[in-house]
């Protein structure tokens, strides 16, 4: 199967702070990568439709300006959270796919505890 | 909106059973289906994928169908061991779209 890093694995952030995360493809180029949350006890939510060299489309009730994405590379997407706050302490994660409706992989996922 | 719904929540059956874990979905016009493994606060481990024309595929002690028509798909487990126990997540994807998961299904197989 295909190679999705993720990183960092864990962080832990001052309220109001930033942190960036970053999904990478290892081995293949994916034109399109997916950023889901997942709260405690709770499935994995849709935040974001990442598109390489075009704007990120946000799924309802997430904040584009709050979570900021950047899609630079076709192996490259970053997830930057903004004026963190404890209630977006969460479990983030990415996923790739090789082509568009092929098998998705995702990447180890970040802890984010905002303090 | 798809609707993923798995069933049951949470799952414990002694070493050696065979199981099953279900899977349904409101919109059958699917791309694909998919089922993933999850370890507490680990990422997805995927286990099967099965495309909208297949109606099951197998990877070892795992056995996956899907039945489109009616939005059920399940995930046979033969010979439970204790190293199966994670959440199994039933995820679906419609064309063009990104996966749509049900809530999960906590398994524990014990000793």
């Amino acid at each position: 199967g295909a190679v999705v890093s993720q990183h960092p694995s864990w962080v832990i952030c001052k309220s109001g702070t930033s942190v960036k995360i970053e999904c990478r493809s290892l081995d293949f180029q994916a034109t399109t990568m997916f950023w889901y949350r997942q709260f405690p006890k709770q499935s994995l939510m849709l935040m974001a439709t990442s598109n390489e060299g075009s704007k990120a489309t946000y799924e309802q009730g997430v904040e584009k300006d709050k979570f900021l994405i950047n899609h630079a590379s076709l192996t490259l997407s970053t997830l930057t959270v903004t004026s963190a706050h404890p209630e977006d302490s969460s479990f983030y994660i990415c996923s790739a796919e090789r082509r568009a409706g092929t098998e998705a992989f995702f990447g180890q996922g970040t802890r984010l505890t905002v303090v | 909106k798809q609707e993923v719904t798995q069933i049951p929540a949470a799952l414990s059956v002694p070493e050696g059973e065979n199981l099953v874990l279900n899977c349904s979905f409101t919109d059958s016009a699917i791309y694909n289906l998919q089922w993933f493994r999850q370890d507490p606060g680990k990422g997805l481990t995927s286990l099967l994928l099965i495309q909208s024309s297949q109606r099951e595929q197998t990877s070892g002690r795992l056995n996956a169908s899907l039945d489109k028509s009616s939005g059920r798909s399940t995930l046979y487990i033969a010979a439970s061991q204790p190293g199966d126990s994670a959440t199994y997540l039933c995820a679906v994807k419609n064309s063009g779209y990104a996966l749509n998961f049900g809530k999960g299904t906590s398994l524990l197989v014990t000793p």
